[in-house]
């Protein structure tokens, strides 16, 4: 069964570091998603991508976030400047083509950790 | 805007007792709703999913969810509980106005099973 992978599943990297964290969504899907969780925290919400441009974004996406699709079959997220807030799970989904594209489908997820 | 509350963020059953896990959802338009399951170390996994088709919704692992829109709920349940049922359950919703829209989680409730 086709399935969402996420490199790497673990990141530990310095506070004020770039970090690029990477997706390889299901083959014939279109809108790809970020999400992140906090430790004990519920799963919030970060962007939606869809036909190259962003179509949605939260709160928390600001300035120093931005994603990436750089080729057919990734998708990336990148944070320039990395804060000690940013540690968290970082979770990336993706869903089929709709209308409507209900479903969407989590990898593993990314744990990244700023020191 | 849409929420959802989880009542209850620890429920514990004995194994073979009845499991029931609470959500309810806020929302301004027909909502679609999920429930995903988190097993330790591991990303999220669909249990099931209400996209206004039937009412009650079976899903995986004997799990099943009734949305009830005069109560604006969608609890979860199973039967009898089984060990490995242990884990941490998220309800979701998103807007049924059109695909890619970001889903909305609660707070999670864990699941402990008693041997």
């Amino acid at each position: 069964e086709p399935e969402v992978t996420q490199t790497p599943s673990h990141q530990v990297t310095q506070m004020g570091q770039e970090v690029i964290l990477r997706c390889v969504p299901i083959s014939n899907h279109l809108y790809f998603y970020w999400y992140r969780q906090i430790l004990g925290q519920k799963v919030e919400f970060l962007v939606s991508f869809y036909n190259n441009e962003i179509s949605e974004k939260s709160e928390i996406f600001d300035d120093q976030f931005s994603v990436e699709r750089p080729d057919g079959s990734n998708f990336t997220l990148k944070i320039r400047s990395t804060k000690l807030e940013d540690s968290a799970m970082y979770f990336c989904a993706s869903s089929a083509p709709g209308p409507p594209a209900e479903t969407q489908y989590f990898g593993p997820g990314t744990r990244l950790l700023v020191l | 805007a849409q929420s959802v509350t989880q009542l209850g963020s620890h429920v514990s059953v004995s194994e073979g007792a009845l499991v029931l896990l609470r959500c309810n959802y806020s929302s301004s338009v027909p909502p679609y709703l999920f429930w995903y399951v988190q097993y330790p170390n591991q990303g999220l996994q669909l249990l099931l999913k209400y996209t206004s088709a039937a009412t009650l919704v079976k899903g995986i692992n004997g799990f099943e969810a009734e949305f009830k829109k005069s109560e604006t709920s969608f609890h979860l349940t199973k039967p009898s509980a089984h060990m490995s049922d242990a884990a941490e359950y998220f309800c979701a919703v998103s807007s049924t106005r059109s695909g890619n829209t970001p889903l909305v989680f609660g707070k999670g409730t864990r699941l402990s099973v008693i041997a």
